[in-house]
């Protein structure tokens, strides 16, 4: 069973709409979270890290909050664009170096 | 600066062959880690390798290997190619070992196995 898990899947949003994807984890002990962002056919781009005792981090119109006590994190997406069509992967970090990895959820954006 | 750079882009080879991917990390960076991506197993880690040397290794058979050179640059092996080995390779940089810093990826090599 994976020690990461994101939901959805899969979502479909209207251009401008914002939308949340999920990831918990049961991975211990815990480091660090990342979300990354892939475009289809290219390499996963870092969006956010945080650490155990950060809360939220934006970065643009993306916004992930941390709550280490229930081990779930969210990414919130603002006024989606086209452009936010991609798969967003959860990435949390044991300390002992061990990388966990969500399946991701694949974000459709429609105009 | 450049970023990580994976050649070649796409491969298609037969079963029971072999095949080699390159992947130059940025300048300065040391790790570099390996990683199989398929659709039904998501990110899966195959190795690192730091100053030449590999210092973490996933659950992966042993037709899986790889080298670092001293500029960093590093190859990963696949022998005896099956079919199930069809995927999106991703090879990432860092400036440390264990990606402390974080990793940046690479655009990936898709190897197809007919």
């Amino acid at each position: 069973k994976n020690q990461v898990e994101q939901s959805p899947q899969s979502l479909i949003i209207l251009e401008g709409k914002n939308c949340t994807l999920q990831c918990n984890y049961t991975v211990s002990p815990f480091s660090n979270l990342r979300w990354y962002k892939q475009d289809t056919g290219r390499g996963p781009v870092s969006l956010t890290i945080m650490t155990f005792s950060e809360n939220t981090k934006s970065n643009g119109r993306y916004t992930a909050t941390l709550d280490a006590d229930t081990k779930q994190s969210s990414l919130h997406i603002t006024a989606s664009q086209l452009s936010d069509s991609a798969s967003y992967i959860c990435v949390v970090r044991v300390n002992d170096y061990k990388l966990s990895f969500g399946a991701g959820t694949t974000v459709t954006v429609r105009a | 600066k450049a970023g990580v750079t994976q050649t070649p882009r796409y491969l298609i080879k037969t079963r029971g062959q072999q095949v080699t991917l390159s992947c130059s990390p940025i300048s300065g960076h040391r790790s570099v880690s390996w990683y199989q991506q398929t659709p039904g197993q998501g990110l899966q880690f195959l190795f690192e390798y730091f100053s030449e040397t590999q210092r973490n290794k996933g659950n992966f058979p042993g037709r899986f290997s790889g080298r670092q050179f001293s500029n960093s640059r590093s190859e990963m092996n696949v022998s005896t190619l099956e079919l199930g080995d069809s995927a999106l390779y991703l090879c990432a940089s860092s400036p440390f070992v264990q990606g402390e810093y974080g990793y940046t990826f690479g655009s990936g090599t898709r190897l197809t196995v007919v």
